[in-house]
């Protein structure tokens, strides 16, 4: 079966400090990932899509197959960076969520 | 101003009462999904639908029912049979390209008195 697993709850960092949300990920064959973001009273969106190894407000993320992981990475968070991080796994037709991160970035 | 509309925002319900929740989309999308979220765990999948008058059961759809009977509406049921149905409900749509673009609804909070 499909799982998608963020290990954090909530990650807290300062300002200009790197940053690294955690997505570990099963799935038997070749997975489509993606980050997913819900800033404060706004709708979830989409951040980037592995396929697309695309650099999105400073972010990316690399899929590495050999640890089951598609980690989310930023040199200097933020403040604005603040908010709640969905790791998604699609497969036939179907998106699976993580639990999600928060993300709190201190001044 | 295209989008998803999901409505009501805030529904309060007495046990052993069904209720609909509402969403609609004119971003011409074929494919529609219902996710609920609750604390901790993140966005599980109820129902989804491919194309109209189509739809399968996601990984919790026991106690709810759908219908796509337009391509713009994708309406989600809770009925009595759902044992915990206070949550925070998610509609989203998207194209059937590659993209795979997920765009969602504001939300729908759900509370069983």
């Amino acid at each position: 079966a499909q799982r998608v697993t963020q290990p954090e709850k909530l990650l807290s960092v300062f300002k200009g400090a790197p940053v690294e949300l955690k997505c570990n990920y099963s799935y038997s064959g070749s997975p489509e990932l993606f980050w997913y973001v819900q800033y404060s009273r706004q709708r979830l969106q989409l951040l980037l899509r592995h396929i697309s190894r695309e650099s999105i407000k400073g972010f990316t993320a690399d899929l590495n197959k050999g640890e089951t992981s598609f980690h989310l990475k930023k040199p200097f968070a933020q403040e604005e960076d603040s908010a709640m991080y969905y790791c998604a796994l699609y497969n036939f037709n179907k998106f699976y969520f993580g639990s999600g991160t928060k993300l709190n970035v201190k001044p | 101003d295209g989008g998803i509309t999901q409505s009501p925002k805030y529904l309060f319900r007495k046990e052993g009462q069904n209720v609909t929740l509402s969403c609609e989309q004119n971003l011409n999308h074929d494919a529609m999904y219902w996710y609920r979220q609750d604390p901790g765990q993140g966005l599980r999948l109820i129902y989804y639908s491919q194309i109209v008058n189509d739809f399968q059961k996601g990984d919790i759809a026991e106690g709810y029912s759908v219908s796509r009977e337009k391509k713009e509406s994708f309406p989600l049921t809770v009925t009595s049979a759902q044992k915990n149905p206070t949550a925070f409900y998610l509609c989203a749509s998207t194209p059937r390209d590659d993209k795979k673009e997920l765009f969602f609804g504001e939300g729908s909070r759900l509370t069983v008195l």
